[in-house]
């Protein structure tokens, strides 16, 4: 398709429970950015991948947190032992890298609901 | 950290009123974005800012980059009810940096 494309939409899960989440960015972007959104709230950064490099991940809350990206494309974020405070909408944007007026294109979220 | 202090929080008007939102930071932001966002949706880009006391248009959407390069205003002019969502500021201070986010307007226009 021709923007970023997230799976699941909607997620549902246990506490205590591992969720893995998935990203497809705009094909031939080189960025790739993961946020969160709790209900009501501006988008809080998480993670982003460029290219090869080494991820900036300052914005990961807990080690329960981590994501990949394999073969500069597809990402998936996962979090691990699941708890309430979890829950939100999760979000990833894509970018053309390097290039000052390539902003960021966001898919519409997996919202991720912690029983 | 950056902060973004977006305001108002949320605006009731009346369909045909013009619309006047902004944002501040504690720091400088080389890029402004402002984003809109339907229930159920990612943000969708309005309009970007790339300059200090660049203007920009986007049909009845206005938005402005602060020559301080710490605030930004949108306006938008002769709302209709399409115009109801959530609008957010975002700056970046370079390229391929995240983007930090204002906490988000609702609007909400009565026909």
């Amino acid at each position: 398709g021709a923007g970023v494309s997230q799976s699941p939409s909607n997620k549902v899960t246990e506490k205590g429970k591992d969720v893995e989440l998935r990203c497809d960015p705009i094909s031939g972007h080189t960025a790739l950015y993961w946020y969160r959104q709790s209900l009501g709230q501006g988008l809080e950064f998480l993670i982003y991948f460029q290219g090869n490099s080494a991820p900036d991940k300052s914005g990961l809350p807990s080690d329960r947190f981590s994501a990949e990206r394999t073969g500069g494309s597809v990402s998936t974020l996962t979090i691990q032992r699941t708890q309430q405070e979890d829950s939100a909408v999760y979000l990833c944007a894509s970018s053309l890298w390097g290039s000052d007026d390539q902003p960021q294109h966001f898919g519409d979220g997996t919202r991720l609901s912690i029983l | 950290g950056q902060q973004l202090n977006q305001s108002p929080q949320s605006m009731f008007i009346q369909e045909g009123e013009d619309v006047s939102m902004n944002c501040t930071s504690s720091s400088i932001f080389n890029t402004w974005l402002w984003y809109k966002q339907d229930p159920g949706e990612g943000p969708v880009l309005l309009i970007a800012l790339y300059k200090a006391g660049e203007l920009t248009s986007n049909g009845r959407l206005t938005a402005q980059f602060g020559i301080t390069r710490k605030d930004s205003f949108l306006n938008i002019s002769a709302s209709i009810p399409s115009d109801v969502g959530i609008y957010f500021c975002a700056g970046r201070y370079n390229a391929g940096n995240m983007l930090t986010f204002g906490g988000g307007t609702r609007l909400m226009v009565k026909p």
